[in-house]
């Protein structure tokens, strides 16, 4: 099953505006993970955000988490034609013991 | 190399053929990881390494699938007997941390395997 539930499910826009993706999860967390995955690749880790952090850049990535509403979104500025690719969010548990959960992604296009 | 390898990329297997999947993980990664991915999906999760242990095969679907890192590098990915409800693209991670708390992990490019 899976914890992570992204929204939406599939964005277009244009090149040049922002993205925003939303990432929703049922319990609680040590961190959440953004991973970018391009068609027939495999996935790139893009940011890490822990739980005790409300906000983190990288590069035009950025990062929000709130755990009071278990939500997290990611933002990307001043899309690229190379920015198309599906975008998970995966929730790092609490235990060690435990695995990390992927949603079932984002997947984004932008128009030229 | 610098990165996870996974070989095949590709393997077309019929209905009733056992395969092997093949995950080189980066050089002194102590956690190696299998993920199962359908088409239009998220990764799945399916077994967890620490070095040659394989401390959590809770995600493999059926008796079927088997997984082995004898010297806790290499690992590989078998699945007997195949269906074609075990097609999908097999993912392989790894990260130089153990478990799976605060650490990125590092994917290979995956096997995708059509059952036909």
């Amino acid at each position: 099953s899976q914890q992570g539930e992204e929204d939406p499910q599939a964005l277009s826009i244009q090149e040049g505006e922002n993205a925003t993706m939303n990432c929703s999860y049922k319990t609680s967390i040590n961190n959440l993970q953004w991973y970018r995955q391009n068609s027939g690749r495999g996935l790139v880790h893009l940011i890490l955000i822990r739980s005790n952090e409300r906000e983190k850049h990288s590069g035009r990535l950025r990062v929000t988490l709130d755990t009071s509403k278990k939500s997290s979104s990611l933002l990307i500025t001043a899309s690229r034609a190379a920015d198309t690719a599906s975008y998970f969010c995966a929730t790092g548990p609490m235990n060690r013991d435990d695995k990390i959960i992927f949603g079932k992604g984002t997947r984004l296009h932008i128009l030229p | 190399g610098a990165g996870v390898s996974q070989s095949p990329r590709y393997k077309v297997a019929k209905r009733g053929q056992d395969v092997a999947l093949r995950c080189d993980p980066i050089s002194g990664h102590v956690s190696l990881f299998w993920y199962q991915q359908a088409l239009g999906q998220g990764p799945e999760f399916l077994t967890y390494f620490q070095n040659e242990a394989q401390l959590d095969k809770s995600g493999l679907p059926s008796d079927r699938f088997f997984a082995e890192r004898p010297e806790g590098s290499v690992s590989t990915l078998k699945i007997q007997r195949t269906q074609q409800e075990d097609s999908a693209v097999y993912l392989c991670a790894s990260s130089f941390v153990p478990g799976h708390l605060n650490t990125e992990a590092f994917f290979g490019q995956g096997t995708r395997l059509t059952v036909v």
